[in-house]
C-alpha cells in the first residue's frame, strides 16, 4: 500500500519567514510532485522531480524552491513566505514513466499525501 | 491558459440517481485521463482512468467516457450515494510529459438524501 506522508497537517507562519514542507514516500517512486490547491483554481503544479538532485519547474514556481537529496524525500521551500502563499499544499509521487510503446497499458496514477494547510499571516 | 476545464463548479444530485461530471480539454497531445476524488482536509485519491485508445472504462458504479473528437470526458456515478459527496478533479497526461498531470478546477458533488 503506497504511503505518502507530509510533515505537518496545519502550519501557521508569519510573512517573511522561511518555510519548509517535507514529503516522504515509501514506494521507491522516481517521480515526486508539489501542488497547491486553491478554490476555483484546482491543483496547480509548483515543482516536480524525476530523480534525486533533479528538479523541474511546474506551472507556478515563483516564490518556491525544492530539494531532493534522497529518493524518498522531496522538500518544498518558501524562501520568504507571503500572504498569497496561504494555501493547501499537496505532495504526490508516482513510478517512472514506461517506454512509449507500452504507454497505453499502464496507469499514470499519482499518489497523494494528506496535504498541509499553510496560513501565512 | 486552462488546458483542462471543469465548467461546473458544483453539482447536486439525489441519492440513487445518476451523477454526471464533465471535463473538457484543449491539448490534443493528451492521451491519458484520470479522475480523482477529494474529501476536505485529505489528499486526492485516484478513482478511475482511461487511455485515449478506449472510449469507455467501467469500474463498479463509476464509468468514464471519452470523446476524443470533442475533447470531452465525463464521469458517471450510478447509483449516487451520500459518501460520494466530494470534490472531483479530472486530470490529463500527454505523450511528451512523462508522468506530469494537468488538473481541472474541480466539481463539488453533493449527494442529498
Amino acid at each position: 500500500d503506497v504511503k505518502v506522508t507530509q510533515s505537518s497537517r496545519y502550519l501557521v507562519k508569519r510573512t517573511g519567514e522561511k518555510v519548509f514542507l517535507e514529503c516522504v514516500q515509501d514506494m521507491d517512486h522516481e517521480n515526486m510532485f508539489w501542488y497547491r490547491q486553491d478554490p476555483g483554481l484546482g491543483l496547480r503544479l509548483i515543482y516536480f522531480s524525476y530523480d534525486v538532485k533533479m528538479k523541474e519547474k511546474g506551472d507556478i514556481p515563483e516564490g518556491y524552491s525544492v530539494s531532493r537529496e534522497k529518493k524518498e524525500r522531496f522538500s518544498l521551500i518558501l524562501e520568504s513566505a507571503s500572504t498569497n502563499q496561504t494555501s493547501m499544499y499537496l505532495c504526490a509521487s508516482s513510478p517512472f514513466p514506461i517506454p512509449l510503446l507500452k504507454r497505453q497499458l499502464i496507469s499514470y496514477e499519482q499518489y497523494f499525501g494528506p496535504g498541509t494547510r499553510l496560513t501565512v499571516t | 491558459d486552462q488546458q483542462v476545464k471543469q465548467n461546473s463548479p458544483s453539482l447536486s444530485v439525489q441519492e440513487g440517481r445518476i451523477s454526471i461530471l464533465n471535463c473538457d480539454y484543449t491539448n490534443s497531445m493528451f492521451d491519458y485521463f484520470l479522475w480523482y476524488k477529494k474529501y476536505p482536509a485529505e489528499g486526492p485519491t485516484f478513482l478511475i482512468s482511461i487511455s485515449s485508445i478506449k472510449d469507455k472504462n467501467e469500474d463498479g458504479r463509476f464509468t468514464v467516457f471519452l470523446n476524443k473528437s470533442a475533447k470531452h470526458l465525463s464521469l458517471h456515478i450510478v447509483p449516487s450515494q451520500p459518501g460520494d459527496s466530494a470534490v472531483y478533479f479530472c486530470a490529463a497526461s500527454d505523450r511528451g510529459g512523462g508522468n506530469k498531470l494537468t488538473f481541472g478546477t474541480g466539481t463539488q458533488l453533493k449527494v442529498e438524501l
